[in-house]
């Protein structure tokens, strides 16, 4: 099955640096690429997803690339904040065409940001 | 982005008793909800599938006859612990699938139920 490894588990930046997160994944079938956003306390909640017929998303301060040859992809998050602190987690999944495949996404371990003010 | 509720956010219960969760999709239909379990500073894991109509698929290792899910309606699914006990407090969180419109495929997940069993 899927295995989706995240780097690194903690990250601290002071406010307005950039931040990067990485993960990588094994199933080169997958095609759909979520990041959630989790703060203390709530579910997580999707800030942003690419599918594999792209490169590069983004909204804001927020991008994420995706390289399918080397099965990997990455979150950018610039000119941080503090409340962008919270723990992020990137996932994996195989979706068909009508996005009703009845898959499941394959979550990476986290990675907790803070951004010093 | 779509939006998904869940109840309680919060409950504490005694040791023997049965805890249902609730969990439901507000502004979209989702033939699909899974139901995960989070334990503190780590990921999500995924206890079971919820499928519309049919009966839930579980995780290995996940007690289907402890962990009762039933997905009636294509906007809500429930989870009912069963005979709860002490190991079974954590923070359980439904996810619901968008399968409709532009964003399909796209998972979105509820606020989380804290579990506390006495």
């Amino acid at each position: 099955g899927e295995n989706v490894e995240q780097h690194p588990s903690t990250l601290s930046v002071q406010e307005g640096d950039s931040a990067v997160i990485k993960c990588t994944y094994s199933d080169s079938a997958s095609n759909y690429f979520p990041w959630y956003k989790q703060e203390l306390g709530k579910g997580p909640q999707l800030i942003i997803d690419i599918r594999s017929n792209v490169g590069e998303k983004k909204d804001q301060r927020i991008a994420v690339t995706l390289n399918k040859t080397a099965k990997h992809f990455s979150l950018h998050i610039t000119e941080t904040q503090p409340e962008d602190s919270a723990v992020y987690f990137c996932a994996a999944w195989v979706s068909d065409a009508g996005g009703t495949s009845y898959g499941k996404l394959t979550f990476g371990q986290g990675t907790i940001l803070t951004v010093h003010p | 982005g779509a939006v998904v509720s869940q109840h309680p956010s919060r409950v504490i219960c005694k040791s023997g008793t049965s805890v249902k969760i609730e969990c439901r999709s507000l502004d979209f239909q989702a033939t699909t909800m899974f139901w995960y379990r989070q334990f503190p500073k780590k990921s999500l894991m995924l206890m079971a599938t919820s499928n519309e109509g049919s009966k839930a698929t579980y995780e290995q290792g996940v007690e289907k006859d402890k962990f009762l899910i039933n997905h009636a309606s294509l906007t809500l699914s429930t989870l009912t612990v069963t005979s709860a006990h002490p190991e079974d407090s954590s923070f359980y969180i439904c996810s619901a699938r968008d399968t409709s419109g532009i964003y399909r495929g796209t998972q979105y997940f509820g606020p989380g139920t804290r579990l506390l069993v006495l």
